[in-house]
C-alpha cells in the first residue's frame, strides 16, 4: 500500500543551522509529493511540491527533491529561523484526486 | 478570500452519541477531503468529496460518513461514538479534483469524547 515515512522529532537547533528532515515513501505509480507545515495555533499549510521524478520544490528558503530512485523527498533549510518552528509533514497523493497521505510529522524546534 | 471554514472549533460529546461536522471550503473550490488527526496515528484520510459524490474513502469503519452539497458545503458525521475517536477533524478543499492540486486546511474541529 501507500505510506510515508519520516524522522521522528523533535528536531532541535539553533538559529542559522542546517536542516534536514527526511522522508521517505512507498507508493504504486507516479505519486505527487509535499511537504506541509502547521505553525503553532495554525492550520497545515502547503510549504513545497512536487509532481515528477527529480522535480525540486521550493518556498521560504526550504527545498525538497522528488528522488525516484531512493523513493525520497527529504526537506531541506540551509539556515534556518526561530520562527520556522513548527510541524513538518511530508505527504503524497497516490492517484486520482486530493487525497494525502502523510507521515507521523517532525516537530522543529529553533532556538536563538 | 476566506478560508476554509470548520463548525463548530470544539466538541465534548459522550460514548454512543452521534455528532456531525461542518466544512464550508473557499469560494469556488469543488473538492473537499476530511482528515483525522491524532497523535498516536497522525493524520489519516477519512474521504474525499467532489461534485456531491464521494470519489475515495479511506480505512474508517462505516460509522464514519459524510456528504457534500451543492454550494460545496460538507459535512461529517460520526455514529455510536467511541473514546478513541476522540480527535482534530481537519477539512480541506481544492480547486479542482486533480492530484497535485494543493490542499488548503480549515483550523479544525477538537472532538472529545468522554
Amino acid at each position: 500500500g501507500n505510506s510515508v515515512t519520516q524522522m521522528e522529532g523533535p528536531v532541535t537547533l539553533s538559529e542559522e543551522a542546517f536542516l534536514t528532515i527526511n522522508c521517505t515513501y512507498t507508493a504504486t505509480g507516479y505519486p505527487s509529493l509535499f511537504w506541509y507545515v502547521q505553525y503553532p495555533g495554525e492550520g497545515l499549510q502547503l510549504l513545497l511540491k512536487a509532481t515528477k521524478a527529480d522535480d525540486k520544490g521550493s518556498n521560504k528558503g526550504f527545498e525538497a527533491t522528488y528522488r525516484k530512485e531512493t523513493t525520497s523527498f527529504h526537506l531541506e533549510k540551509g539556515s534556518v529561523q526561530v520562527s520556522d518552528s513548527a510541524v513538518y509533514f511530508c505527504a503524497l497523493n497516490p492517484q486520482a484526486g486530493t487525497a494525502l497521505i502523510f507521515g507521523k510529522g517532525t516537530t522543529l524546534s529553533v532556538s536563538s | 478570500k476566506a478560508g476554509v471554514t470548520q463548525t463548530p472549533r470544539y466538541l465534548i460529546k459522550t460514548r454512543g452519541q452521534q455528532v456531525t461536522l461542518s466544512c464550508s471550503p473557499i469560494s469556488g473550490h469543488r473538492s473537499v477531503s476530511w482528515y483525522q488527526q491524532t497523535p498516536g496515528q497522525g493524520l489519516q484520510f477519512l474521504f474525499e468529496y467532489f461534485s456531491e459524490t464521494q470519489r475515495n474513502k479511506g480505512n474508517f469503519p462505516g460509522r464514519f460518513s459524510g456528504r457534500q452539497f451543492s454550494n460545496s458545503r460538507s459535512e461529517m458525521n460520526v455514529s455510536t461514538l467511541e473514546l478513541g475517536d476522540s480527535a482534530l477533524y481537519l477539512c480541506a478543499s481544492s480547486l479542482v479534483r486533480e492530484r497535485a492540486t494543493e490542499a488548503f486546511f480549515g483550523q479544525g474541529t477538537r472532538l472529545t469524547v468522554v
